[in-house]
């Protein structure tokens, strides 16, 4: 079965320094991955997703994620973090198939002014 | 195009009420899922439709959980008896393939 491992379940930065967000998954056929984030009270909000395409993924709002196939991972990165960047970010998983997302526990980021 | 519609936004129900939920997908989309999200967590999956039928029901609990998605179209979803522990967000998502998911903003259960 697909899991996904977020490390950090809180992660605070400076306005302006790098933002880093863990994930790491498990599966054993290649894999859909997905980041997410979302704000209080709202819904979920496509940030980037990999398809087998390029390695690099820029989404929006400045983020991008690169897959690493031997480390299994898919860490999510921001150059300069914003204050408005605050929300909760999940990591996400499907099988290539018509499968569902299997979600992380999520990475609550916090930027500090 | 119109996103995945839910309502009610919010819901505010007595523990062994009972309660009901919809969802209507991007017109369209074959695949319907329903997602709880307990706060603090990430979605967990309950129910995935493809057109009318089930294609995985295996972590809805069926005592007290039912979901119907008759014309393939819009679905709902219902909690009877509700318990405290339902208190959640019930999250629709649709798809029109691999890799292509859309959410709705969700319905807010508190369950008191």
């Amino acid at each position: 079965a697909q899991s996904v491992t977020q490390l950090g379940s809180h992660v605070s930065v400076s306005e302006g320094a790098l933002v880093l967000l863990r994930c790491n998954y498990s599966s054993s056929v290649p894999p859909y991955l997905f980041w997410y984030v979302q704000y209080p009270n709202q819904g979920l909000q496509l940030l980037l997703k990999y398809t087998s395409a390029a390695t690099l993924v820029k989404g929006i709002n400045g983020f991008e994620a690169e897959f690493k196939k031997s480390e299994t991972s898919f860490h999510l990165t921001k150059p300069s973090a914003h204050m408005s960047d605050a929300a909760e970010y999940f990591c996400a998983v499907s099988d290539a198939g018509n499968t569902p997302l299997v979600f992380g526990k999520g990475t609550r980021l916090s930027v500090i002014a | 195009e119109a996103g995945v519609a839910q309502s009610p936004r919010y819901k505010i129900i007595e523990k062994r009420q009972s309660v009901a939920f919809w969802c209507n997908p991007i017109s369209g989309h074959a695949t319907l899922y329903w997602y709880q999200q307990i706060l603090g967590q990430g979605p967990k999956l309950l129910i995935q439709f493809q057109n009318n039928g089930v294609v995985d029901d295996s972590q809805l609990p069926k005592d007290r959980f039912s979901a119907e998605r008759l014309k393939g179209v819009d679905s709902t979803l219902k909690i009877q008896p509700a318990k405290l522990e339902d208190s959640a967000v019930y999250l629709c998502a649709s798809s029109l393939g691999p890799g292509g998911y859309t959410f709705g903003s969700g319905t807010r259960l508190t369950v008191v």
